[in-house]
């Protein structure tokens, strides 16, 4: 049984343009989660889905952001228009239910040049 | 205003010492979780307390969660330096649809 997967596991872009990061969560975890993290700093919350919604989005920046769980499919952190301060590791967990441990990914490092 | 506050925020020490790391909050939380990052990974579940004045054993690591709920502490026994890496603690907030996390201790541990 894989764990939540992630990929890439680095990306590189140039300023201005999109990033698309990927999360395919645990078989049976219906919940996903995704956190951003800056070096040497705990994780920040930003998105929680359940499929085809967008159940808490209180973390996420407002413009440029966004984030879906399809029906099918894995889940995708997007982010248009990239600048430097969205150098980050992007980490996607998910849990089968609420009030529970999360199981994570091994992330996403995103360097903007 | 973090939620979670922890200390101390670096710990360097040498094989075979002991330490314990806290975690504090003003908030009251129905649990709280330990997790462990190392380099270049996601964090991994190590335990969760549930009751207040719970204590809870992992081999050579002992967590406590206060009586109030509001604060839990780590404890490694003779550190080895596998246990070098940034510990977490995460509650639940939002009416239990996230996890916040503290802001974490990075510890290292030498030979």
């Amino acid at each position: 049984n894989a764990g939540v997967m992630q990929n890439p596991r680095h990306l590189v872009r140039r300023r201005g343009q999109e990033a698309r990061l990927r999360c395919s969560p645990m078989k049976g975890h219906s919940h996903v989660y995704w956190y951003r993290q800056l070096p040497e700093e705990g994780l920040k919350f930003m998105v929680y889905l359940q499929k085809e919604n967008i159940i808490d989005e209180s973390g996420m920046p407002k413009e440029r952001f966004s984030a879906e769980f399809p029906k099918e499919g894995p889940s995708i952190l997007r982010i248009q228009q990239v600048v430097r301060g969205d150098s980050a590791a992007y980490f996607c967990a998910s849990s089968p239910s609420t009030d529970v441990g999360y199981t994570f990914g091994s992330g996403t490092r995103l360097t903007v040049v | 205003t973090q939620l979670l506050e922890q200390s101390p925020q670096f710990l360097s020490i040498q094989e075979g010492e002991n330490l314990t790391v806290y975690c504090n909050s003003s908030s009251v939380f129905s649990s709280l979780q330990w997790y462990r990052q190392e380099p270049g990974e996601g964090p991994v579940l190590l335990v969760t307390v549930v009751t207040g004045g719970e204590v809870k054993k992992l081999k050579r690591l002992t967590f406590q969660f206060g009586d109030a709920r509001k604060d839990s502490s780590l404890h490694i026994t003779a550190a080895q330096p596998g246990d070098t890496g940034l510990y977490l603690c995460a509650g639940f907030t939002g009416g239990g649809n996230k996890l916040t996390f503290g802001t974490g201790t990075q510890l290292k541990v030498e030979l």
